[in-house]
């Protein structure tokens, strides 16, 4: 069964909204977890590492102020897209790293954002 | 800068045959390779994975993969596909303790019943 929850799985909204999307662990403790873009027909790209308690890592070419991760528990991080316009329409993908288990990371389903 | 290359972007094959997916890296030092399926709406999932030991590595649903360091290659095969490995297959190597995955740009894999 999955271990990592996405949510919402879609969201559809106005340029100019902010949309949050929560990513939750569901039986392991992810003191790091990973939020990735996909665009389509593309593979995932790294957007940020979000540890909890601490501020997230970005990539390069990220925009930290656009893109805001708060890891506030060890079950939970959340992405906020701020001000969302049509260019920030993709597939959004959360994953935690359970470094005690045996895969390196476990993902959560995504979430299908669309501004229109 | 770290990347993970596939070759194959769209695969079309026909049942029973014998799949290779390419799949090569350009880290340095020690690094973990991995081998990841999205089935269509679904999430990923891993394959296998190479950490160290045996070059020759073997995952679920009858899939291997070899690394080569020699050749920073790290293909996936299965020696007879199935109208349901239709997917997407990624690539992806973590370096290092980071836990970051680097994921190569995707094969699309269409198996022909």
């Amino acid at each position: 069964g999955a271990v990592v929850s996405q949510h919402p799985s879609r969201v559809i909204c106005k340029s100019g909204t902010s949309v949050k999307i929560e990513c939750r662990s569901l039986d392991f403790q992810a003191t790091t977890m990973f939020w990735y873009r996909q665009f389509p027909k593309q593979s995932l790209m790294l957007m940020a590492t979000s540890n909890e308690g601490s501020k997230a890592t970005y990539e390069q070419g990220v925009e930290k102020d656009k893109f805001l991760i708060n890891h506030a528990s060890l079950t939970l991080s959340t992405l906020t897209v701020t001000s969302a316009h049509p260019e920030d329409s993709s597939f959004y993908i959360c994953s935690a790293w359970d470094r005690g288990g045996n895969q390196p990371q476990h993902f959560g389903d995504g979430t299908r954002l669309s501004i229109l | 800068a770290q990347s993970v290359s596939q070759h194959n972007h769209h695969v079309i094959l026909s049942e029973a045959a014998s799949l290779e997916l390419g799949c090569n890296y350009s880290y340095g030092g020690t690094v973990n390779l991995f081998w990841y399926v999205q089935y269509p709406g679904q999430h990923l999932q891993l394959l296998l994975k190479y950490f160290s030991g045996d070059p020759l590595v073997k995952g679920i649903k009858g899939f291997e993969a070899e690394f080569i360091k020699s050749k920073f290659s790290f293909n996936l095969r299965k020696p007879s596909v199935q109208w349901s490995d239709t997917a997407e297959y990624f690539c992806a190597a973590v370096s290092g303790n980071t836990g970051k995955l680097i994921f190569g740009q995707g094969t699309t894999l269409q198996v022909k019943p």
